[in-house]
Formats: structure tokens, sequence, C-alpha cells
């Protein structure tokens, strides 16, 4: 157990839904960053926040959003959903804001749109 | 950006035996390489990280290695087990880049018992 909670683990919405994705990160942890994981597309980096700021932005839609709360949990928001955005969400979660340190992976929210 | 290439995508070995995979980057300026595990259903486990002022580290079976003239390094795992069959992903931070780990593809090792 990498101590990084995501729920829910599985989702089915239909197209043009709205959905929002949680994530707890370790005790202690500042940052937090969502990646998406499909077949075609490996582990993408969507977004990174650290202490409640945003600090990186990768490949993220801008139909996509996140945000970090002052409890440092963050939640990913996914709206006017497609087919392809079926997919595996993992969040993460690592001590200091630099991307180079060991970061620990949420179990993943799995994400199908109908 | 940087661009991570990762091979094989499938490995097949036998119990005991070793297994290598191998990655390469684009980046030059590139300076940290983990590698992660995924077994099925699980979220990627950091096993092993390497930076670029070293060439090689190693964790009981598990080492990598980097060369950063090629701009390669890859994982060697030893005496596999069984419980070592998951997917490995490499992937590299490049400090001129998006503060992102840019991942390879994947390799799927499978340990025949």
């Amino acid at each position: 157990d990498s101590g990084v909670t995501q729920t829910p683990k599985h989702l089915i919405t239909a197209t043009g839904q709205r959905v929002t994705l949680r994530c707890s990160p370790r005790s202690g942890d500042l940052s937090v960053y969502w990646y998406q994981q499909s077949l075609d597309q490996g582990l993408q980096f969507l977004i990174q926040y650290y202490n409640g700021e945003e600090r990186a932005k990768g490949n993220i839609l801008e139909r996509f959003s996140a945000q970090q709360f002052p409890d440092l949990h963050s939640e990913l928001n996914l709206s006017s959903l497609e087919l392809g955005d079926s997919a595996l969400y993992f969040c993460a979660s690592s001590v200091r804001p630099e991307i180079n340190t060991e970061a620990f992976f949420g179990q993943g929210t799995r994400l199908t749109v109908v | 950006g940087e661009n991570v290439e990762q091979h094989p995508s499938t490995l097949s070995v036998q119990e005991g035996d070793s297994a290598v995979i191998k990655c390469t980057y684009s980046d030059s300026a590139s300076n940290y390489f983990p590698w992660y595990k995924q077994e099925l259903g699980k979220g990627p486990q950091l096993i092993i990280d390497i930076r670029s002022n070293v060439g090689e580290k190693k964790d009981q079976r598990i080492a990598v290695t980097l060369n950063k003239t090629a701009k390669h390094f890859s994982l060697h795992i030893t005496e596999t087990q069984p419980e070592d069959s998951a997917v490995y992903f490499c992937a590299a931070v490049s400090p001129t880049g998006a503060n992102n780990l840019f991942f390879g593809t994947g390799t799927r090792l499978t340990v025949i018992p």
C-alpha cells in the first residue's frame, strides 16, 4: 500500500457528462500529480499541484481541471466527456515539489465513458 | 520535449534467469531516471532510480545502469521469480521540460516457473 488513496476505483458514465476524481496524498506529502494511462498513449502527465498551487502542467485538455485543497487532497474534474477519455487515472504524491524525487502512486480510478 | 523509448515490449524468461529492459532518452539534460513496476490492477510502484551523476545502482536483485553519452539506461533483474511478473516502465525527468516524468511504453515481463 503506497499510502495514496484514490476514489472511486471504477466509474462508468455517459458521453457529455462531468465527473470528479479524488486523491488523498500520503501523510506529509505536499505535492500531488495526476497521470492518465491509456492503451494507445501510455502514461501521460496531466498536472501537478504543490501545497495548493499549480506547479506544472502537462498534456491536460481544457475540458479537464484540477485543484488541491487546504487539507492537501486533490480533485481532477473531467467534463464534456468523450469516448476517448476512457482510461486509468492515477494520482501520485511526493514530499518535495521537484518531480525528480520519489513519487508514490495510488491504485487509480478506471473511467469508462459509454 | 523528452522522448523515452523502451524495449522490448514483452519479455518472457525462465524462473532464475536474468531479465534486461532497455530505454533510450532524447534530452541530454535529463537527470533522473526511475523505474516503476505495475502489477495488474495496481498503480506504478517505484522500484529503483538513478541520477545522472551515477553510472550504476544496485538493490538486491535489481540493478540499473546509465550511459549518459549514449543516452540510454537499463534495468537488470537477476534470479527472476514468478512474482517479478508485471509491466515495467522506465521514465526520465528533464529539468528543461515541464517538470514531469516522461514514461516509456512499458515492458510486460513474464517469469515462467
